[in-house]
């Protein structure tokens, strides 16, 4: 595998449910990042973690947990998930050092919320 | 609160032709990256643009920063079927936070 993955691709899940997504980095970056875009939406940053430590919470509803057990891991956690939290999950990763943040991105998830 | 504002947001050209696509920022940075993502795909970085003046080119695309005047442009010279895709400027507000712009899709006719 090389770059950033992302697994599943497709998911369909009901308001009910209980899900993870996963991302995972081949690059050995440091950090990794969460995106929400949406269909009308520039895409937005939900969450940034540096050397596993969580950085940034860009004021995301709790029915999103992000958990990242070491720097090449991060998952989504997802519960209770209401129809307007469809939206395409794009994962990214990036070296934190110099002057160049440069993200890689994974595939995404595409996440319909029934 | 820093805002990323391109333009246009649709574009419609003929091969062969050249355009260019507007990137504009509220307040102060000086990194900015242009991605392009297809249909149902990821996000691809094409250029990252580190400094006031800094330009980078690939085939057919340019990019350039203005900081001063916080304006990025990508330009397409002699475009062809190929470059038909969404593109994207972000510009980073600090902290590794990158604010991206609401994308111009282009597409490019035969």
């Amino acid at each position: 595998e090389t770059g950033v993955t992302q697994t599943p691709r497709h998911l369909v899940m009901g308001m009910t449910n209980k899900k993870s997504l996963k991302c995972e980095q081949h690059l050995g970056h440091n950090a990794m990042y969460w995106y929400k875009q949406s269909a009308k939406k520039p895409l937005e940053l939900m969450f940034v973690y540096n050397f596993k430590e969580q950085t940034e919470n860009n004021s995301v509803p709790s029915r999103f947990s992000p958990e990242c057990p070491n720097s090449s891991h991060l998952f989504l956690h997802l519960h209770t998930l209401q129809p307007e939290d469809s939206a395409l999950y794009l994962c990214a990763s990036s070296q934190v050092s110099g002057v160049n943040y440069e993200q890689y991105f994974g595939p995404g998830t595409r996440l319909t919320v029934t | 609160e820093l805002k990323v504002e391109q333009n246009p947001l649709f574009l419609s050209m003929q091969e062969g032709k050249n355009y260019t696509i507007y990137c504009n920022y509220s307040t102060t940075s000086d990194r900015l990256y242009w991605y392009r993502q297809d249909p149902g795909k990821s996000l691809e970085s094409l250029f990252v643009l580190l400094s006031n003046g800094a330009v980078k080119q690939e085939g057919r695309l340019m990019a350039s920063l203005d900081t001063k005047a916080r304006l990025s442009t990508l330009h397409i010279t002699a475009a062809v079927h190929d470059l038909s895709a969404t593109y994207f400027c972000a510009v980073d507000s600090g902290a590794q936070k990158l604010v991206f712009g609401q994308g111009t899709r282009l597409t490019i006719n035969p």
